[in-house]
């Protein structure tokens, strides 16, 4: 079972920061937390990890909350090509066998409206 | 340079046959996974290799699932005696060490009927 758990759906309005929830409260001292992205039938793209500090990077930033139980994925300037359903993913970076797996839930299904 | 190729694209084959997926990973990427997925789901994972070696295959459904990577770097995914709970996208991806990011192919539709 996935270890995240993020809202169905949302939606934002072109221009404007998106703001993705996800919790994360049984995430282990050693797991990092991941960012893909699923535009329609298209296969998945990666956008963003981290461990316990805030990343950004040219597609978003990851905000991490000090307990590390939870984190926000920001788009900052949403167009309608982000579109997508986000996945909020955490997995063991380092180690061997079966924590290098990827979970996958259910996703948050963002609709960038113009 | 090229990414992920997965071959066929489509693949409709009858109940009963045996099928072959084949994934190209990005060249040079160590490893490689394999995942299927239905509509509206989320990749569900089947197995995963480290260059040659086969390093988690607990997510293939049943014994009738297989794969390999012989030479640690093109993989097959196959299917013997292919039921209809079986059809859904196979996606394939890869990356440069395990704890990279993973690079996704376009996947395969397989349709059994």
């Amino acid at each position: 079972d996935a270890k995240t758990t993020q809202p169905t759906s949302m939606d934002c309005a072109e221009g404007r920061a998106a703001n993705l929830p996800c919790n994360h409260s049984t995430i282990s001292g050693n797991e990092y937390v991941y960012w893909y992205r699923q535009i329609h039938s298209q296969g998945p793209q990666y956008i963003i990890h981290g461990l316990k500090n805030n990343e950004t990077n040219e597609m978003a930033s990851l905000i991490i909350t000090e307990d590390r139980k939870s984190s926000t994925l920001i788009l900052p300037h949403a167009t309608l090509r982000d579109t997508a359903v986000y996945y909020c993913i955490v997995r063991v970076a380092r180690g061997a066998g079966n924590n290098r797996k990827l979970i996958w839930g259910l996703g948050t299904s963002l609709a960038v409206n113009p | 340079g090229a990414g992920v190729s997965q071959s066929p694209r489509y693949k409709v084959t009858k109940r009963g046959q045996d099928v072959a997926l084949r994934c190209d990973p990005i060249s040079g990427h160590v490893s490689l996974y394999w995942y299927r997925q239905a509509l509206g789901q989320g990749p569900e994972f089947l197995t995963y290799f480290n260059y040659e070696a086969q390093q988690d295959k607990s997510g293939l459904p049943n014994d009738r699932f297989s794969a390999e990577r012989p030479e640690g770097s093109i993989s097959t995914l196959t299917i013997q005696r292919t039921e209809q709970r079986d059809s859904a996208m196979y996606r394939c991806a890869s990356s440069a060490r395990t704890e990279d990011e993973q690079y996704f192919g376009p996947g395969t539709r397989l349709t059994v009927t």
